[in-house]
């Protein structure tokens, strides 16, 4: 098993660029997340999806989308990359959403300049 | 005041010594996990607990539910152990400390 698998590994945009980080999970988990993590900050959540065909906002929505494609596959966007917008992102997912262990992929480091 | 609070926020020890690292959280909880992220970036989880303790290795973790605090130890710590170490609170969703930055020096 692959487990939690994240593309791109890096990315570098200019201001106003779009893209969207792909993450999916092999573990027939109901739960993904997306997190980012600044230096100093810790990891914040963006938005989640407690199962399939539902998203709901986290703690630092503002800038970006998410698409929970099918079980398997959460996909982040950002419409008009900003420079705030820098830094590590994380996808992860757990069986269920709540207290449950949650597997985190390798993180996309993203640079707006 | 966050909601998750950890100290220390950096910790340096020589190889051998025993380490702890406290979590202190306002928010009401279902369990707190403990997560290892290393330099290289990647994040794994330690420890889920509710309640008591656990012992995986050379680590320890334990957690009071009354006085909203947790504790990881670190027994006879070795350079592969430096790493941030990060606190995270499960309610509705995970509420994260800061993390505790530890290095141990050959």
């Amino acid at each position: 098993n692959a487990g939690v698998t994240q593309t791109p590994k890096f990315q570098v945009l200019k201001t106003g660029q779009s893209m969207t980080l792909q993450c999916a999970q092999d573990m027939n988990h109901n739960s993904m997340y997306w997190y980012r993590q600044d230096p100093g900050m810790g990891l914040r959540l963006i938005y989640y999806s407690a199962s399939e065909g539902t998203t709901d906002k986290g703690e630092v929505p503002n800038g970006y989308n998410v698409s929970r494609l099918n079980k398997r596959e959460f996909s982040l966007r950002l419409e008009s990359a900003a420079p705030s917008q820098t830094s590590v992102y994380f996808c992860a997912s757990s069986e269920s959403q709540g207290g449950d262990t949650q597997y985190f992929g390798p993180g996309t480091r993203l640079t707006v300049l | 005041k966050n909601e998750v609070e950890q100290s220390p926020q950096n910790l340096t020890a020589q190889e051998g010594e025993f380490i702890t690292i406290n979590c202190s959280y306002s928010v009401g909880i279902s369990a707190l996990h403990w997560l290892q992220q290393h330099p290289g970036g990647g994040i794994v989880s330690l420890f889920m607990l509710s309640s008591g303790k656990k012992k995986h290795g050379r680590l320890i973790a334990t957690i009071n539910i009354q006085e909203k605090h947790s504790s990881l130890h670190i027994t006879a710590s070795h350079p592969r152990d430096s790493a941030v170490y990060i606190c995270a609170c499960a309610g509705n969703k995970l509420t994260f400390g800061g993390g505790t930055r530890v290095l141990v020096k050959p």
